[in-house]
């Protein structure tokens, strides 16, 4: 079955990076895009970008151009989103999902991790 | 970026009732609109695709219509698990953007 697994929580100090993991399983990984979106506390869904696990092609939204980093390591079939300079405002759960290029629309999720910025 | 809106943002209804949510786009995104509901502490779960096909094991009281910009999802008898916040996405130009929510409680 189609799992997405992320790494643990973080708590993070204003400024600082944080970098989450993501590891595929039960289907072709190169296959399907992943997708990174957060939630802030009590808030709506953000997309925050996807990458193309087959050729590492990313698409970021505007937002978040130049502080997003969104890499791959096939061989271990993980996605990899790195967020620098976090400020209080990028507390939040930050899920992975996959999608296929077919029907743009995300049909599995990973469980979600919760990053904490704060001094 | 394409900008989304919902409406209402909230609503309070019965088991029992249709519900209708809307969900526009600051441009036309021709069919590529899907819609998702997520639970309290739950990851999001795709219900419609392309702005009409249902995605599978999603019940048939779900449906969604729409083009270009202006989409609706209907759920035809409102059941108790149906109680959640949904969730309109677009896809345009390699990105995707999500709709603000709208809350379906109960009355």
């Amino acid at each position: 079955q189609v799992q997405l697994v992320q790494s643990g929580a973080e708590v993070k100090k204003p400024g600082a990076s944080v970098k989450v993991s993501c590891k595929a399983s039960g289907y072709t990984f190169t296959g399907y895009y992943i997708h990174w979106v957060r939630q802030a506390p009590g808030q709506g869904l953000e997309w925050m970008g996807r990458i193309n696990p087959n050729n590492g092609g990313a698409n970021t939204a505007q937002k978040f151009q130049g502080r997003v980093t969104m890499t791959r390591d096939t061989s271990i079939s993980t996605a990899y989103m790195e967020l620098s300079r976090l400020t209080s405002d990028d507390t939040a759960i930050y899920y992975c999902a996959r999608s296929d290029g077919y029907r743009s629309s995300i049909d599995y999720w990973g469980q979600g991790i919760l990053v904490t910025v704060s001094s | 970026d394409i900008q989304m809106t919902q409406s209402p943002s909230s609503l309070s209804a019965s088991v029992g009732d249709r519900v209708t949510i809307t969900c526009r786009a600051s441009q036309s995104i021709s069919r590529w609109l899907a819609w998702y509901q997520q639970k309290p502490g739950k990851a999001p779960n795709l219900l419609i695709y392309k702005a009409s096909s249902l995605e599978s094991g999603v019940p048939s009281r779900f449906s969604g219509s729409g083009s270009g910009t202006e989409f609706t999802l209907t759920i035809s008898s409102l059941q108790p698990d149906d109680f959640a916040t949904y969730y309109c996405q677009q896809y345009n130009s390699y990105l995707f953007t999500f709709g603000p929510g709208t809350k379906v409680d109960i009355k």
